[in-house]
């Protein structure tokens, strides 16, 4: 069964802890995407990568961070410099660039209190 | 920088009444992709259009790229309860088309 799995889907923790996300991909797409939703604002761009060993900050990365050691797998940290932290975020995978539709998984709510 | 906006932010509807949600990119898009995304879900690929004037169905839902390539349109008749969702346009950055610059979508409720 394909697609891109997102865990855990809900997620709280407090205030000043680090936390990792996970994403992982089994479509065999080069690239990966991060994006933050917050009621009324869309899809935010955090991270994005379109090949292993490298990424690019998206419009919102300040406070977040990300590696890609694999094709399959695109984790995001959310440190504790985030200010906001508390949001929905989900992943997203493409067979290329913007030229190509995007998959996303389910997404995880982050609650930080 | 390049922007996306839509148009209107939120829409009620009816059941069995039309509905339009519309796309303005401040740039020339190459393409311009459309998502609809359920309440509590996450964003699924509705569609792509590519050439100047395309025009696509989907059942109930037409779909329209602009003349010059800068706005969209997405007209479902006869809405139903099931099209209930934010609906999210998005076009190619213009910087290198490395990523997807998305609306802010139209959320869309429709009263049985």
């Amino acid at each position: 069964d394909g697609g891109i799995t997102q865990s855990p889907k809900y997620l709280f923790r407090k205030e000043g802890q680090n936390v990792t996300l996970s994403c992982e991909q089994n479509l065999n797409h080069d690239a990966m995407y991060w994006y933050r939703q917050d009621p009324g604002q869309g899809l935010r761009l955090i991270y994005y990568s379109h090949i292993v060993n490298d990424f690019q900050k998206g419009d919102i990365a300040e406070g977040y961070s990300v590696s890609r050691e694999k094709k399959e797998s695109f984790p995001l940290t959310v440190t504790s410099a985030q200010k906001n932290p508390t949001a929905f975020y989900l992943c997203a995978s493409s067979n290329g660039n913007g030229l190509y539709e995007q998959y996303f998984g389910p997404g995880t709510r982050l609650t930080v209190t | 920088g390049q922007q996306v906006m839509q148009i209107p932010q939120y829409q009620h509807v009816q059941e069995g009444e039309d509905f339009t949600t519309y796309c303005n990119s401040s740039t020339t898009l190459s393409n311009i992709q459309w998502y609809k995304q359920r309440p509590g879900g996450h964003p699924v690929f509705l569609i792509q259009l590519v050439k100047s004037g395309e025009v696509k169905k989907q059942k109930r839902l037409t779909f329209q790229f602009g003349e010059a390539k800068k706005n969209s349109s997405l007209h479902i008749t006869a809405t139903q309860t099931t099209d209930v969702g934010t609906y999210f346009c998005a076009g190619p950055w213009k910087g290198g088309s490395e990523k997807l610059v998305f609306g802010k979508g139209t959320k869309l409720t429709v009263n049985p």
